[in-house]
């Protein structure tokens, strides 16, 4: 059973493009969620979403990011006219559908803007 | 912010235990508490939980207080792969709420 995939592992941007971040979660799980780790800090939560809604976005700065997760394919984060402070390591962590929802990580995307 | 209080480092020598405590003394009866590490920048891989049982697995032990108000995790026999930022999370069942601290840095010492 393969873990949680995450990719591109390392994404380079100039400020003003935009970045998307792709995560399959594991097989059976139908739980998402994408946390933000500046350098030398902890994980910050983001956005926990199931296929097709957005449970809680809480942690979503206001504008330029977005997520997803369609019925089919990945769940993708997706950050408009990145700018440095943008950079980090994204990860992502997916649970399963029913019962006690332990969260399992993929190994990130590192997105650096320069 | 987190709910759950750490030690911000530790060292252990490796062979011996490592013992790793956490605070959580808000914690509330249908709230778990996770532990989880992350080494060097990699994804945070999961440890153990428990509810108020004491658990064990192949990786380590969580020994909960009664009152369950704070915890300690246990890694038997430490070795220098078990150095890394070790959370302690609180996690609400019901809204599946759970917030990273700033953990506590293992490193384990020939």
């Amino acid at each position: 059973n393969a873990g949680v995939m995450q990719n591109p592992r390392h994404l380079v941007r100039r400020r003003g493009q935009e970045a998307r971040l792709r995560c399959s979660p594991m097989k059976g799980h139908s739980h998402v969620y994408w946390y933000r780790q500046l350098p030398e800090e902890g994980l910050k939560f983001m956005v926990y979403l199931q296929k097709e809604n957005i449970i809680d976005e809480s942690g979503m700065p206001k504008e330029r990011f977005s997520a997803e997760f369609p019925k089919e394919g990945p769940s993708i984060l997706r950050i408009q006219q990145v700018v440095r402070g943008d950079s980090a390591a994204y990860f992502c962590a997916s649970s399963p559908k029913e019962g006690l929802r332990t969260q399992y990580f993929g190994p990130g995307t590192r997105l650096l803007v320069l | 912010d987190a709910k759950t209080t750490q030690p911000p480092s530790m060292d252990c020598a490796e062979g011996r235990a490592a013992n790793l405590p956490c605070n959580h003394s808000t914690i509330s009866g249908n709230e778990y508490v996770y532990w989880y590490r992350q080494i060097h920048s990699q994804g945070p891989q999961y440890i153990i939980h428990g509810l108020k049982n004491n658990e064990t697995n192949e990786m380590a032990s969580l020994i909960i207080t009664e009152d369950r108000k704070s915890s300690t995790l246990i890694l038997p026999h430490a070795t220098l792969r078990d150095t890394a930022v070790y959370y302690c999370i609180v996690l609400n069942y019901n809204n599946n709420d759970m917030r990273f601290g700033a953990g506590t840095r293992l490193t384990v010492k020939p």
